[in-house]
């Protein structure tokens, strides 16, 4: 069966700075991997998602994921933060045959220093 | 755009009672899904259905059931509500097939058992 770690529970960087959130997964063959955000209080947004082909994919509000099959991870990065970006980030992978099923990481919270 | 409604973002209930979560989803979509999300552990999923009346348990079913009689809603019940169900559950959709669809997501319902 598939798994993903998200090995950073909290992470704080400071607003105009890099970000950075790791994601490890586990699957014999090429998963679909995606990242979602969660705002407080509401549910979750997809931010990227990546399938097959280039393995850099754009997503919205500036995010970028990189997934490299050598080191199973799919990490998502942003050169510069803002204030609203401060959420719960979730890394989910999903298979093929899984019927649209996903598992998801444990979740990175993110805070922004003004 | 996908639209997931919850029927209730926030519900207090007593032990014992039956409780109905209600989720209704406006894509057409085949899968639907129920969640709950408690700290530090991510999302686990509840039930899932892919089409009408069919439904699969997912990695933790016990206390809970589910109802799909028509596309577009997809009920979850407690049985006897327990404390232990006190938590944030969210309900998403997806398009069929074989797989690599993004689930979309609702708000989520803040449920208390007292």
């Amino acid at each position: 069966a598939q798994s993903v770690t998200q090995p950073d529970i909290h992470i704080t960087v400071s607003e105009g700075a890099s970000l950075e959130l790791r994601c490890n997964y586990s699957y014999g063959a090429t998963p679909y991997l995606f990242w979602y955000v969660q705002s407080p209080g509401q549910g979750l947004q997809l931010l990227l998602k990546y399938f097959s082909g280039d393995t850099l994919v754009q997503g919205i509000k500036g995010f970028e994921a990189e997934f490299k099959r050598s080191q199973s991870s799919f990490n998502l990065r942003k050169p510069s933060v803002h204030w609203s970006d401060a959420a719960e980030y979730f890394c989910a992978v999903g298979v093929a045959g899984g019927g649209n099923k996903l598992t998801f990481g444990t979740g990175t919270q993110l805070k922004v220093e003004l | 755009d996908v639209k997931v409604t919850q029927s209730s973002r926030y519900l207090v209930k007593r032990t014992g009672e039956k409780v109905f979560l209600e989720c209704v989803q406006d894509m057409d979509h085949e899968n639907m899904f129920w969640y709950r999300q408690d700290p530090g552990l991510g999302l686990r999923l509840i039930y899932f259905s892919y089409d009408v009346k069919m439904k699969e348990k997912g990695d933790i079913p016990e206390g809970y059931s589910v109802s799909r009689e028509k596309k577009e809603r997809f009920s979850l019940i407690l049985e006897s509500a327990s404390t232990n169900q006190t938590s944030m559950y969210l309900c998403a959709s997806s398009p069929g097939g074989r797989g690599g669809q993004p689930q979309h997501f609702g708000d989520g319902t803040r449920l208390s058992i007292l």
